[in-house]
């Protein structure tokens, strides 16, 4: 089975903090991408990497940066939190489909 | 508009009901078609995915796609409680490179 973690279930930060958000993957994926999911508003893209080093913007990047230095590892950076990126994170891996992981709630305060 | 529509519901059925969860959708390139399912707290779980048009069935779940409509479903047969989740609707263009494009979700409560 596919597994991809990630770090927090749940986490509060304060506006201005910088946070790191990490996922984690155990099938030597390529594809891995970052999701925030909003009620009413489903799931927007904001960044995804097809390799080490590599990465694009999804449909919603402002505010955030990612990082991918080791395959299995891809992290979403909040430059300085504000508190309209408040939501559900979800990381996900792309094998014949794409494999989420349990998100991490984020409250900023 | 936007690329994917999908009814947020809450849908709440009878256990054993037959249950239908829908979406359109706009972009005509599309043609991969995945039904992901969602407990509360959890991260989406594939569930269903079909290739153009026609009909796929697994247990009691249906997934059935009209390309000429623009139109996907997902039938439930027999309903469970334990089918209470939100499902969401998700395609694109080409499988295995192309990044998911997904409609809200639907909430399904299934009550005893």
């Amino acid at each position: 089975d596919v597994k991809v973690t990630q770090s927090s279930r749940y986490l509060v930060k304060r506006t201005g903090e910088k946070v790191f958000l990490e996922c984690v993957q155990d099938m030597d994926h390529e594809n891995m991408f970052w999701y925030r999911q909003d009620p009413g508003l489903g799931l927007r893209l904001i960044y995804f990497s097809y390799d080490v080093k590599m990465k694009e913007k999804g449909d919603i990047p402002e505010g955030y940066s990612v990082s991918r230095e080791k395959k299995e590892r891809f992290s979403l950076i909040l430059e300085s939190a504000s508190t309209n990126q408040t939501s559900m994170y979800l990381c996900a891996t792309l094998g014949n489909t794409q494999y989420f992981g349990p998100g991490t709630r984020l409250t900023v305060l | 508009q936007k690329e994917v529509e999908q009814d947020p519901g809450p849908l709440s059925v009878p256990e054993g009901a037959i249950v239908s969860l829908n979406c359109t959708y706009s972009n005509s390139a599309f043609q991969y078609f995945m039904w992901y399912r969602q407990y509360s707290r959890k991260g989406p779980e594939l569930l269903m995915y079909t290739y153009s048009s026609g009909n796929k069935e697994d247990g009691r779940f249906t997934a059935q796609v009209d390309k000429s409509s623009k139109y996907i479903s997902l039938f439930i047969r027999d309903s469970q409680p334990s089918d209470s989740a939100t499902y969401l609707c998700a395609m694109s263009r080409s499988y295995n490179t192309d990044k998911l494009i997904f409609g809200t979700g639907t909430r399904l409560q299934v009550f005893p």
